[in-house]
């Protein structure tokens, strides 16, 4: 399977507890965005990646969120402290390049349930 | 912020007949795109348009850039029922330093056999 690889693919955590998603992109794909969607929402944009960089985090609340995208191994968003409001599916997308004819893809996402 | 509109929020529809699913946005995007969700899945990407008034299709998927580069749509020819699941807008600004989606919150389309 070439496409994007998001695990664990399901995360329960309780609150105050840390949450680590990780998202592994198409081959080839230097570049890494994270989205969050809540039940009958559309996704939001949270953080953009490239390798060793954080381009732009403008969607994303800094005191708990943070993420990487190293030069080895896949990206990793953390969120620290979670609480209940946290819950929601989180997509990690891919694509080649920036700019046009550089279509981002999608992973099957990672739902987080916060008890 | 930008926000989407997406109308309808909802249909319901025959087997075979045709459907159209439209977008409006507040303030321009270079980019639309238009993907397709399942349950407990992420979106497929269906169509890419990045030309004002470009009309693409794929296969029984035709979507249109508006003029305006305000608003775009998505026609479904001969509807079957695999078509079910929720579809989804997004708005592009490539070339303005980042390159997030502006989502919209979809159509739930369900096909009757």
């Amino acid at each position: 399977n070439a496409g994007v690889m998001q695990n664990p693919r399901h995360l329960v955590r309780r609150r105050g507890q840390e949450a680590r998603l990780r998202c592994s992109p198409m081959k080839g794909h230097s570049h890494v965005y994270w989205y969050r969607q809540l039940p009958e929402e559309g996704l939001k944009f949270m953080v953009y990646l490239q390798k060793e960089n954080i381009i732009d985090e403008s969607g994303m609340q800094k005191e708990r969120f943070s993420a990487e995208f190293p030069k080895e191994g896949p990206s990793i968003l953390r969120i620290q402290q979670v609480v209940r409001g946290d819950s929601a599916a989180y997509f990690c997308a891919s694509s080649p390049g920036a700019g046009f004819f550089q279509p981002q893809h999608f992973g099957d996402g990672t739902r987080l349930s916060i008890l | 912020g930008q926000q989407l509109n997406q109308s309808p929020q909802s249909m319901f529809i025959q087997e075979g007949e045709d459907v159209s699913m439209n977008c409006t946005s507040s303030s321009i995007f270079n980019t639309w795109l238009w993907y397709k969700q399942d349950p407990g899945e992420g979106p497929v990407l269906l169509i890419a348009l990045y030309k004002a008034g470009e009309l693409t299709s794929n296969g029984r998927l035709t979507a249109q850039f508006g003029i305006t580069r305000k608003d775009s749509f998505l026609n479904i020819s001969a509807s079957i029922p695999s078509d079910v699941g929720i579809y989804f807008c997004a708005g592009q600004n490539s070339g303005a330093g980042s390159y997030q989606l502006t989502f919209g919150k979809g159509t739930k389309l369900s096909v009757i056999p």
